[in-house]
């Protein structure tokens, strides 16, 4: 167990809504990521801290923004949501610079109608 | 551009045989290599990993193997039994540094009793 948990585990909402999906870790770790998982795609990464209000873009960050005010907190924001960003988003931490085996949150599944 | 390939989106196996789960990759600077493991609803799960100083690693009933020349790598699940069926994500790290991971499409393991 990595001590990650995401809210919410599910969300519907209409194209042109914003919306934010927060991962929370309990274990005070540097790294933090956002991925979405697709069919065919895999797990591709959005976005990435790498300390408090130190972020990156990851592959696939257009339309999302993030933003990591506390260690434990990493928040994943869709301006305005699309149908293209129907997906599942799984939060994940790594566990210092010496490793590079992330561990996974539990992943929010979000429909934009 | 694809830098981590999983060619096959899914196998079946028989129960008590060897599951054999296939990737490539593209990049030669890639030097650490992993094995996720993923149940629906559930994010992914670490499972076995693999340096590039290395051919194989063995952990129980899993042991991954490393052709660097190749640039292939594969999981091998033997006795596969009804609880490994899920879908296996091979995921890279390495290059330059980067505190990043990139993912395999997935493929999608079903064990037949």
């Amino acid at each position: 167990d990595a001590g990650i948990t995401q809210s919410p585990r599910h969300k519907v909402t209409e194209t042109g809504t914003p919306v934010t999906l927060r991962c929370h870790q309990t274990e005070n770790h540097r790294y933090m990521y956002w991925y979405r998982q697709d069919p065919g795609h895999g797990l591709r990464l959005i976005h990435y801290s790498y300390g408090v209000k130190d972020t990156d873009k990851g592959e696939v960050s257009d339309g999302y923004s993030v933003s990591r005010s506390k260690t434990e907190d990493f928040l994943l924001t869709l301006e305005s949501a699309t149908s293209s960003q129907t997906s599942v988003y799984f939060c994940a931490i790594k566990r210092g610079e010496s490793t590079d085996t992330q561990y996974f949150g539990p992943g929010t599944r979000l429909t934009v109608l | 551009d694809q830098q981590v390939k999983q060619n096959s989106p899914s196998l079946s196996v028989q129960e008590g045989r060897i599951s054999i789960l296939n990737c490539d990759y593209t990049n030669s600077m890639f030097d650490y290599f992993l094995w996720y493991k993923k149940y629906p609803a559930e994010g992914p799960t670490f499972l076995i990993s693999i340096s590039s100083i290395k051919d194989k690693n063995e952990d129980g009933r899993f042991t991954v193997f490393l052709n660097k020349s190749a640039k292939h790598l594969s999981l091998h699940i033997v006795p596969s039994q009804p609880g490994d069926s899920a879908v296996y994500f091979c995921a890279a790290s390495g290059i330059q540094g980067a505190q990043k991971l990139v993912f395999g499409q997935g493929t999608r393991l079903t064990i037949n009793p």
